[in-house]
C-alpha cells in the first residue's frame, strides 16, 4: 500500500477556521498528490508536488494551499474552510522507478465544516 | 482539458455472469490509464495499470484494454463474485503528471 498515511481521519471545524491535513509516506516517493472526492464528481486535483518546495496547481484549487517541505510529508491547507469544502480527501503518490508510474492512495481524510 | 466518462453509472448483476466496464475519454495523447477499486468509505486500491504503448493489461479474472485511438478502456471481469462488489473507477495520466478521474461505476454482484 505504499505506507501512506493521512491524519487526521475525520475533522468538523467550523467555517472561517484554518485547516491542515497531512499526509506522509514512507518510501520517498518525489510525487504527490492531494484529491477530493465529492458525489457526482469523482476525484478532482487540489494540487501536485515532484519535489522538496516543488508544488503545482490541480483543477480545484482555489481555497487551498499545500507545502513540502520534505520528501515524506505533503501538507493541505485550507485557509479559511467554507462549507463547500466538506468532502472526503485522499492523498496519493506515483512510482517513478520501473515501468508502471502506479499511483497509490491513501485512506482518506472525512472533512465537515458547519 | 480531459473529460473522462464511465457508463453505465450502475451495474447489477448475479454471481458467475462475466461482465465488461467502460471508461472512455476525450484526448488519445495519454500517459497511461489505471483501474481502480473503491469500497464504501475506504480508499481507493490499483487494480491494472495500462501504459500508453499497451494494449491490454490482465491480473486474475481481470483484463483491462486499452484503445487510444477511440478513447476507450475496458474492465473485463470473468466469472463475478459477490466480492467483486464495490465501485470502479478508471484514470488517466497525462504528460504533465496529472490524473484524471471518471465518475466511476458501482458494481453489484448478487449471489
Amino acid at each position: 500500500d505504499a505506507g501512506i498515511t493521512q491524519s487526521p481521519r475525520h475533522k468538523v471545524t467550523e467555517t472561517g477556521t484554518p485547516v491542515t491535513l497531512r499526509c506522509h509516506q514512507t518510501e520517498n516517493h518525489r510525487y504527490m498528490y492531494w484529491y477530493r472526492q465529492d458525489p457526482g464528481h469523482g476525484l478532482r486535483l487540489i494540487h501536485y508536488s515532484y519535489g522538496v518546495k516543488d508544488t503545482d496547481k490541480g483543477e480545484v484549487s482555489d481555497g487551498y494551499s499545500v507545502s513540502r517541505s520534505k520528501t515524506e510529508d505533503f501538507l493541505l491547507t485550507l485557509e479559511s474552510a467554507t462549507s463547500s469544502q466538506t468532502s472526503v480527501y485522499f492523498c496519493a503518490i506515483r512510482e517513478t522507478s520501473g515501468p508502471s508510474y502506479e499511483q497509490y492512495f491513501g485512506p482518506g481524510t472525512r472533512l465537515t465544516v458547519t | 482539458k480531459q473529460e473522462v466518462t464511465q457508463i453505465p453509472a450502475a451495474l447489477s448483476v448475479p454471481e458467475g455472469e462475466n461482465l465488461v466496464l467502460n471508461c472512455s475519454f476525450t484526448d488519445s495523447a495519454i500517459y497511461n490509464l489505471q483501474w481502480f477499486r473503491q469500497d464504501p468509505g475506504k480508499g481507493l486500491t490499483s487494480l491494472l495499470l495500462i501504459q500508453s504503448s499497451q494494449r491490454e493489461q490482465t491480473s486474475g479474472r481481470l483484463n483491462a484494454s486499452l484503445d487510444k485511438s477511440s478513447g476507450r478502456s475496458t474492465l473485463y471481469i470473468a466469472a463475478s463474485q459477490p466480492g467483486d462488489s464495490a465501485t470502479y473507477l478508471c484514470a488517466v495520466g497525462s504528460a504533465s503528471n496529472q490524473f484524471y478521474f471518471g465518475t466511476g461505476t458501482s458494481l453489484t454482484v448478487i449471489p
